[in-house]
């Protein structure tokens, strides 16, 4: 039972572009999402997050927007840049647990 | 200086035998948790601990025992290690109210053979 989505398990884009990475969920308890950054060999680390009451966060060329109606967010990167491919995982916090999407690969090519 | 730290970072061992895997947290934080990254690629919540005692404590099979000395220590001990304990485990700390802005460990990668 997936309570957290992500569809897509690679994304591909130019250097420059804007890279939309999404993200689904069901459980209505969640007040709190975030996303995390994974290269290879090391640990996921904290990029951006964003309350349920609001639906937009931004900071630098990071901005997540929440949709709670629809059940859905989006990370959105721009410019997009080389040092941005990894894996991105999206994370929704009920009762002080994270539950973690199984990631997104992000390519970008320069 | 590394903020979680997390040893050994490889582990292969034989079905049956029991390891340990430790992690230290020198951020201050009150909450350490034991995450699992299966062959599928999620990261499944173990155990967390805050200020050494147990909060959640997923449904993982006995044989997991997490140990907390302190609140900036919390091992895993892994008995009877079978083929299906394979994955990455990863340690992570936060701190209690931060929403769950989890600093992750570098990962130990166990291979059960």
């Amino acid at each position: 039972d997936q309570q957290v989505k992500q569809n897509s398990p690679s994304l591909s884009v130019q250097e420059g572009r804007i890279s939309i990475l999404n993200c689904d969920y069901t459980n209505s308890m969640f007040d709190y999402f975030l996303w995390y950054k994974k290269y290879p060999a090391e640990g996921p680390t904290f990029l951006i997050s964003i309350s349920s009451i609001k639906d937009k966060n931004e900071d630098g060329r990071f901005t997540v927007f929440l949709n709670k109606s629809a059940k859905h967010l989006s990370l959105h990167i721009v410019p997009s840049q080389p040092g941005d491919s990894a894996v991105y995982f999206c994370a929704a916090n009920s009762w002080s647990k994270l539950t973690f999407g199984k990631g997104i690969t992000l390519s970008v090519r320069p | 200086d590394t903020a979680v730290s997390q040893t050994p970072k490889y582990l292969v061992t034989q079905m049956g035998n029991d390891k340990s895997i430790k992690c230290e947290q020198n951020l201050g934080h009150d909450t350490m948790y034991w995450y699992k990254q299966d062959s599928k690629k999620f990261l499944k919540i173990m155990f967390s601990y805050n200020n050494k005692e147990l909060i959640i404590n997923e449904t993982v099979p006995n044989r997991f025992s997490p140990k907390s000395p302190d609140k900036a220590h919390l091992n895993l001990h892994i008995n009877s290690l079978e083929l299906g304990d394979s994955a990455v485990y990863f340690c992570a700390s936060s701190l209690q109210g931060s929403n769950e802005k989890l600093f992750f460990g570098s990962g130990t990668q166990l291979s059960v053979l």
